[in-house]
């Protein structure tokens, strides 16, 4: 079972970078791919994109060019920076992990998002 | 990117009653390739389903996934008061990974 923890700054002012970190307890970070979520308030969930340790990631073209996901081994954590918010970037944004497993043809595939953080409420406002 | 469309959009049902929910793909999700999830409100959304019908760990055999290709559907079989909540369903067979809509199941 793998424990996850958002922090980061709950408001945040538009046209500025949020930032924010997953730490991961009961677990190495080297054994998970590793997602990052969001959902509006009361709205649906969007992927923003995912890291493993090797350097491979992939992110949702939608906020590709806004977005960098990294790594810090040593603290077992990983976060998200998002530039040039605005207010439609209001929203709880949670961290996961993506399972890798191996279906029924042997192929090893990067699934779902199985263990989650509670999330955290970021606010883009002035 | 593929669009996962979830219908209905609220199920209104009583405890013990049979839910299903469909979700349908804008094109064909590949190798099955499709995940559901429940949210209760103020939670993170639970993974119940991958890989179109594999239960993830822990989750009671009364939900149960099928479908292929570009309809896929999520049946709780006996409603239990806890399973009133959002349902979602997500697809990693090509990126962006992406979620439908949801659908609400009330009492």
């Amino acid at each position: 079972q793998v424990h996850l923890q958002e922090s980061g700054p709950g408001l945040v002012k538009p046209s500025e970078t949020l930032s924010l970190t997953c730490t991961v307890s009961s677990g190495s970070i080297n054994d998970y791919y590793w997602s990052w979520i969001r959902q509006p308030p009361g709205k649906g969930l969007e992927w923003i994109g995912y890291i493993y340790y090797s350097g491979k990631s992939d992110y949702n073209p939608s906020l590709k060019s806004r977005v960098t996901i990294s790594m810090d081994t040593s603290k077992n954590q990983f976060s998200l920076m998002l530039s040039s918010v605005t207010a439609a970037d209001t929203a709880v944004y949670y961290c996961t992990t993506v399972r890798y497993y191996y279906d029924n043809n042997g192929h090893g595939v990067l699934g779902p998002f199985d263990y989650w953080g509670q999330g955290t409420l970021a606010i883009v406002s002035s | 990117e593929i669009v996962l469309t979830q219908s209905p959009g609220t199920l209104s049902l009583s405890p013990g009653e049979r839910a299903t929910l469909s979700c349908r793909a804008s094109q064909a999700v590949g190798s099955s390739y499709l995940a559901w999830y429940q949210q209760k409100p103020g939670q993170a959304p639970r993974l119940l389903v991958y890989g179109a019908f594999s239960r993830a760990t822990g989750i009671p055999d009364r939900f149960s996934g099928s479908g292929s290709g570009t309809d896929f559907t999520l049946t709780i079989s006996r409603l239990e008061p806890e399973d009133f909540a959002v349902y979602y369903c997500q697809q990693y067979g090509s990126s962006p990974r992406t979620f439908g809509q949801g659908t609400k199941v009330e009492i």
